[in-house]
């Protein structure tokens, strides 16, 4: 059974330009979750989606920053003309149901640099 | 958010039991306490979670105290691959009934040959 699949495993961008993070879910999994650790920091939530749907997006910078979650395909996260702070890891997580007793599995995250 | 406490670091020799506390005094009756390990470079794992009762799987036990303020997880028998960050997580609850993750700092747990 595959885990949380996510690409590309490193990221290297020049300021001003787009970076597109991808994520495919546990199969059976509908649910997805963003976080992103900022070097030497713990996690931090961005969005939450489901399919077709963002449910909570309380995490995620209001500008240059956008996720979805489509009906095929995987998970998106998209940022628009990164600068040198966007560097971080971003990790996705995927769950089978939105309740409290289901854990979060994670993928291995995307390291993204800005030059 | 309920917060959690955990100590910054601990140190524990290969083989024996290491006993990682995490308080949380404020949890709700409806949170459950969750763990998670980041080893590094890699997405954080899960470990166990729990409610109200002990836990245990092929990982690791989780204690809880009687009055929930507080857990301890165990590594029954630590080998050098359990080095790693170790996260104990109370589950907040997003509009909808889904729940985000907040992560502390962790425990930075070692262990020595």
């Amino acid at each position: 059974n595959a885990g949380v699949m996510q690409n590309p495993r490193h990221l290297v961008r020049r300021r001003g330009q787009e970076a597109r993070l991808r994520c495919s879910p546990m199969k059976g999994h509908s649910h997805v979750y963003w976080y992103r650790q900022l070097p030497e920091e713990g996690l931090k939530f961005m969005v939450y989606l489901q399919k077709e749907n963002i449910i909570d997006e309380s995490g995620m910078p209001k500008e240059r920053f956008s996720a979805e979650f489509p009906k095929e395909g995987p998970s998106i996260l998209r940022i628009q003309q990164v600068v040198r702070g966007d560097s971080a890891a971003y990790f996705c997580a995927s769950s089978p149901r939105q309740v409290e007793d289901q854990p979060q599995h994670f993928g291995d995250g995307t390291r993204l640099s800005i030059l | 958010d309920a917060k959690t406490t955990q100590p910054p670091s601990m140190d524990c020799a290969e083989g024996r039991a290491a006993n990682l506390p995490c308080n949380h005094s404020t949890i709700s009756g409806n949170e459950y306490v969750y763990w998670y390990r980041q080893i590094h470079s890699q997405g954080p794992q899960y470990i166990i979670h729990g409610l109200k009762n002990n836990e245990t799987n092929e990982m690791a036990s989780l204690i809880i105290t009687e009055d929930r303020k507080s857990s301890t997880l165990i590594l029954p028998h630590a080998t050098l691959r359990d080095t790693a960050v170790y996260y104990c997580i109370v589950r907040a609850t997003l509009g909808g009934g889904a729940q985000k993750l907040v992560f502390g700092q962790g425990t930075r747990l070692t262990i020595n040959p």
